[in-house]
């Protein structure tokens, strides 16, 4: 089957220190996994925060990078400086084709607190 | 601009009662899906559709039905509503149009509360 797994549930991380949230995936049906964050804010929906279709490559936005490794099934999800505006929850997911049908796969969800 | 439009955003229903969700999307995109999204579960996927007319069961669709009318509308559907179904409720659009990039659009969710 498919599967993502994040291993932090809730993280709690000091302003203007660095953070790493952890995600590894599988796949047996996806031909070409496409790699995903989205990051939900308090009150709001779903948004995409970074993306990436090509093993080897790196994601960025907001500050927050990702780098897909295709050897190791691993797409972290890092940033060197947080800020309080950064509370949210994080999802890691993995989406693509799966013969004629495109399905998206999510982790369990990493909390993040941002503490002055 | 192309877009996934959830209603209600907010919804409280009596256990034992129908409920009907609806999603509406301008993406032109073939896939459909409902997810819900529970605290320490992720979001987890109940129902999809390969385009209209079509419907299919995903990880959780115990107590939930579907429909897709159409390429732009798919509703979920709780026949009977219980309370362990508190909770939110996310709709999302998505194709794989190359085959090696994926695009997927996510509705604002629907808060639903069943008492």
């Amino acid at each position: 089957g498919d599967s993502v797994t994040q291993t932090e549930g809730q993280v709690t991380v000091s302003e203007s220190k660095s953070l790493i949230i952890n995600c590894t995936y599988s796949t047996t049906s996806i031909a070409y996994p496409n790699l995903f964050w989205y990051v939900r804010y308090p009150g709001e929906g779903l948004q995409l925060l970074l993306k990436v279709i090509t093993a080897g490559q790196k994601g960025s936005s907001r500050g927050f990078e990702a780098t897909y490794n295709k050897e190791t099934t691993s797409f972290h999800l890092q940033k060197a400086s947080v800020q309080e505006s950064d509370s949210a929850v994080y999802y890691c997911a993995l989406g693509g084709s799966s013969s004629s049908f495109s399905k998206l796969v999510f982790g369990q969800g990493t909390s993040l607190s941002v503490v002055p | 601009e192309a877009a996934v439009t959830q209603s209600p955003r907010n919804k409280v229903a009596v256990t034992g009662g129908k409920v009907t969700l609806s999603c509406n999307q301008t993406n032109n995109h073939n896939n459909m899906y409902w997810y819900r999204q529970d605290t320490g579960h992720g979001l987890r996927l109940i129902h999809y559709s390969y385009g209209a007319g079509s419907t299919e069961k995903g990880d959780i669709p115990d107590g939930y039905k579907a429909s897709r009318p159409s390429q732009e509308n798919f509703s979920l559907i709780l026949e009977l509503a219980t309370p362990s179904q508190t909770s939110v409720y996310f709709c999302a659009s998505g194709d794989a149009p190359g085959h090696l990039n994926s695009d997927y659009t996510f509705g604002s969710g629907t808060r639903l509360l069943v008492i």
